[in-house]
């Protein structure tokens, strides 16, 4: 079974930083990744898809990169509202990462 | 616009069976498949399996093969999962999600990935 390790699995950053989030495949998984974001209590949010493709609706200061085994989560600029934890997911076998939970500095 | 609806909360005694329902609203219900992902308190996220609406094929993860059970009904738009044998490590909140798909021109595959979630359904295995 292909493995996802993301890290950290936890962050602390302030408003206006740029945050970024490492997601390892044990494997090459091309680029069939996806992150979502959840806030407590509530379901997960698609953010991208296809390692890099932005759900429509998700504001443009998140991107997603990368290939084969590694790939990244960005957020450019911190809001309010990015207070959340973050999971990829390989869109083969549908396994998700552990998660990095962002906090408030 | 686009939902899916999920049953209310359930407490079960080890052992029990449980079945949540997923009401899809405002799409067409046969055109996607609805995958099932459940997260136990302050852990991370788990894929149980899917289910083809069209035609009830189903696929489970290796994990719940024997303890799982998908079915769905078209009349009604609504998606079942069902889960027997309970035991107290099964307590945890239950989604349903939609599977919409991207053709990936390299592999020369259909990709699927989750766009719309259920709110969740508490699943809390207690005696």
């Amino acid at each position: 079974d292909i493995q996802l390790t993301q890290s950290p699995s936890f962050l602390s950053a302030s408003i206006g930083d740029r945050v970024t989030i490492t997601c390892r495949a044990s494997q090459d998984i091309g680029t069939s990744l996806a992150w979502y974001q959840q806030n407590p209590g509530k379901a997960p949010k698609l953010l991208i898809y296809a390692a890099s493709t932005v759900q429509s609706g998700v504001p443009s200061r998140f991107s997603g990169s990368g290939s084969g085994t590694e790939f990244t989560l960005t957020i450019s600029s911190l809001q309010p509202e990015d207070f959340a934890t973050y999971f990829c997911q390989q869109l083969n076998s549908y396994r998700f990462g552990g998660g990095t939970r962002v906090d408030n500095k | 616009q686009v939902q899916v609806v999920q049953s209310g909360a359930e407490v079960k005694k080890p052992g029990a069976s449980v079945r949540v329902s997923c009401k899809a609203a405002a799409y067409t219900f046969t055109g996607y498949p609805m995958h099932w992902v459940r997260q136990a308190p302050g852990q991370g996220l788990e894929w149980m399996g899917w289910i083809n609406p069209k035609n009830g094929d189903t696929n489970f993860a290796q994990k719940f093969q024997g303890r799982l059970t998908m079915s769905r009904d078209t009349s009604t738009s609504t998606a079942y999962m069902e889960v027997s044998g309970l035991r107290s490590d099964d307590t945890a909140v239950y989604y349903c999600a939609r599977a919409e798909y991207y053709y990936d021109g390299t592999t020369n595959s259909y990709i699927y990935y989750f766009d719309y979630w259920g709110q969740g359904t508490l699943v809390t295995v207690s005696s």
